[in-house]
C-alpha cells in the first residue's frame, strides 16, 4: 500500500511544495536500485515522468523538481512552483506486483 | 525514443469483448517486460497486467483474472490485451508501459463499457 500525502495542496507561485509517499513495504530491490518514481498527470493526459528510482530526474524535466527518500519514506520537492506545475502528483513502485500507486495529490496554485 | 501506442478501444456492451493493442518502437521490444494499467474516470492509476519478454509468464489483478488476457507478438513489436465479460467498472483509460530502465506510458485508449 503507498500512502500519499497531503491529498491537495493550494501553492503560491515561487513558493516550495511537499509531498510525501510512504510505502507498506520497502522498495529497495535486490538489485540495489529503489523503485519508486513520481508522476505528474495534467488534465486530459497522461502521467508524465518526473522522477524515478527515488531521484533521477526524467530528461527535460526541470530542475526544481527533486525525488529523495529510501527504504518506505520518500519525497517529492518542487522548489519554486510554477503555474504549469497544477495537476494531480502520483508515486509509484514498481519493486514487485501489483504495481500499486499513491492516492494522488492535487496541486493548485493560490 | 520509446514510443507506445495504444489503439482498439471504444465502446462495448457489458459482458462483450474487446482486444486493444500497444505498438512499440525506438527499443528491442522482446527483451522488455510490459504492463498494462488502467484508470477510471476521475480515479488514480491501477495495474491490470505484466508479461515477460518471452512471453511465458503472465500475471493479473484479481479484478481481471479469468476475463482478461495478456499476450504480445515480439514479431510485430506488439502488445496485446484480450478482454471477454466487461463490465461497467471495467470502464477507464488503458495505457501500455514499459517500466525499465526509465518508465514509459503510452498515451492510452478508452475502453467504454455501457449498454
Amino acid at each position: 500500500v503507498m500512502t500519499q500525502t497531503p491529498p491537495s495542496l493550494s501553492v503560491t507561485p515561487g513558493q516550495p511544495a511537499s509531498i510525501s509517499c510512504k510505502s507498506s513495504q520497502s522498495l529497495l530491490y535486490s538489485d540495489g536500485k529503489t523503485y519508486l518514481s513520481w508522476y505528474l498527470q495534467k488534465s486530459g493526459q497522461p502521467p508524465q515522468l518526473l522522477i524515478y528510482e527515488v531521484s533521477n530526474r526524467f530528461a527535460g524535466v526541470p530542475d526544481r523538481f527533486s525525488g529523495s527518500g529510501s527504504g518506505t519514506d520518500f519525497t517529492l520537492k518542487i522548489s519554486r512552483v510554477e503555474a504549469e506545475d497544477v495537476g494531480i502528483y502520483y508515486c509509484m513502485q514498481n519493486v514487485g506486483l501489483p504495481l500499486t500507486f499513491g492516492g494522488g495529490t492535487k496541486v493548485e496554485i493560490k | 525514443e520509446v514510443q507506445l501506442v495504444e489503439s482498439g478501444g471504444g465502446l462495448v456492451q457489458p459482458g462483450g469483448t474487446l482486444r486493444i493493442s500497444c505498438a512499440a518502437s525506438g527499443f528491442s521490444f522482446s527483451n522488455y517486460w510490459m504492463y498494462w494499467v488502467r484508470q477510471a474516470p476521475g480515479q488514480g492509476p491501477v495495474w491490470v497486467s505484466r508479461i515477460t519478454p518471452d512471453g511465458s509468464d503472465t500475471r493479473y489483478a484479481d479484478s481481471v483474472t479469468g476475463r482478461f488476457t495478456i499476450s504480445r507478438d515480439n514479431a510485430k513489436n506488439t502488445l496485446y490485451l484480450q478482454m471477454h465479460s466487461l463490465r461497467a467498472d471495467d470502464t477507464a483509460i488503458y495505457y501500455c508501459l514499459r517500466l525499465a530502465p526509465v518508465p514509459s506510458w503510452g498515451q492510452g485508449t478508452l475502453v467504454t463499457v455501457s449498454s
